[in-house]
């Protein structure tokens, strides 16, 4: 099994709400990520978590706040976003067992901030 | 910092062409070399995973190279068809950690 599984595929929300994005992976991967992308843009990365632990913050605006509850979840948390947080938020792992390995990535979650 | 650039951004080609991707990377310092597929609105596939110590890797049609002393990598689609219509991302592995670093993108339209 080599899938990452992002809940909710769709989300609209309000300027004024809270509302949290879920990433599950089975596969023992140690390594998990958060990226954001634009339309017509590369990913860019927001989170990385190693070993349950945030390893790299890309000095993302604390309106995101991402969690790492155990080694197959990763939540990304969000209040108060503005309309140009509106992207598609994408969620890989990776494993860190070995130096040399793939990368897997969701389907992503398409956000609208309205 | 890791800088990734793709060439061409875009390219249309009649099926059954043979094409080439090109990716370019400023630091050599990598543990590997990802390609992916994206297509619109969805997530990234996986495509060919080549290690810094390999040159090479094939996966049906899919042949991807590196020159890793060079910064350079190519992905070669033999036979094109318009399912392979997308956008083709390539990523890199730096050895200082974990992080992937994509370039922009070739977005590639194979006309039937």
């Amino acid at each position: 099994d080599t899938e990452v599984t992002q809940t909710p595929k769709h989300l609209v929300m309000g300027m004024t709400n809270k509302k949290s994005l879920k990433c599950e992976q089975h596969m023992g991967h140690r390594a998990m990520y958060w990226y954001k992308q634009k339309a017509k843009k590369p990913p860019e990365l927001m989170f990385v978590y190693s070993y349950e632990k945030l390893s790299i913050n890309e000095s993302v605006p604390s309106r995101f706040s991402p969690e790492c509850p155990n080694s197959s979840l990763l939540n990304l948390h969000l209040h108060a976003l503005q309309p140009e947080d509106s992207a598609l938020y994408l969620c890989a792992s990776r494993d860190l067992g070995r130096k040399n390995t793939e990368a897997f990535f969701g389907q992503g979650t398409r956000l609208t901030v309205v | 910092k890791q800088e990734v650039t793709q060439i061409p951004a875009a390219l249309s080609v009649p099926e059954g062409e043979n094409l080439v991707l090109n990716c370019s990377f400023t630091d050599s310092a990598i543990y590997n070399l990802q390609w992916f597929r994206q297509d619109p609105g969805k997530g990234l596939t996986s495509l060919l995973l080549i290690q810094s110590s390999q040159r090479e890797q094939t996966s049906g049609r899919l042949n991807a190279s590196l020159d890793k002393s060079s910064g350079r990598s190519t992905l070669y689609i033999a036979a094109s068809q318009p399912g392979d219509s997308a956008t083709y991302l390539c990523a890199v592995i730096g050895t200082s950690g974990s992080r992937l670093t994509f370039g922009e993108g070739t977005q590639l339209t194979v006309n039937p």
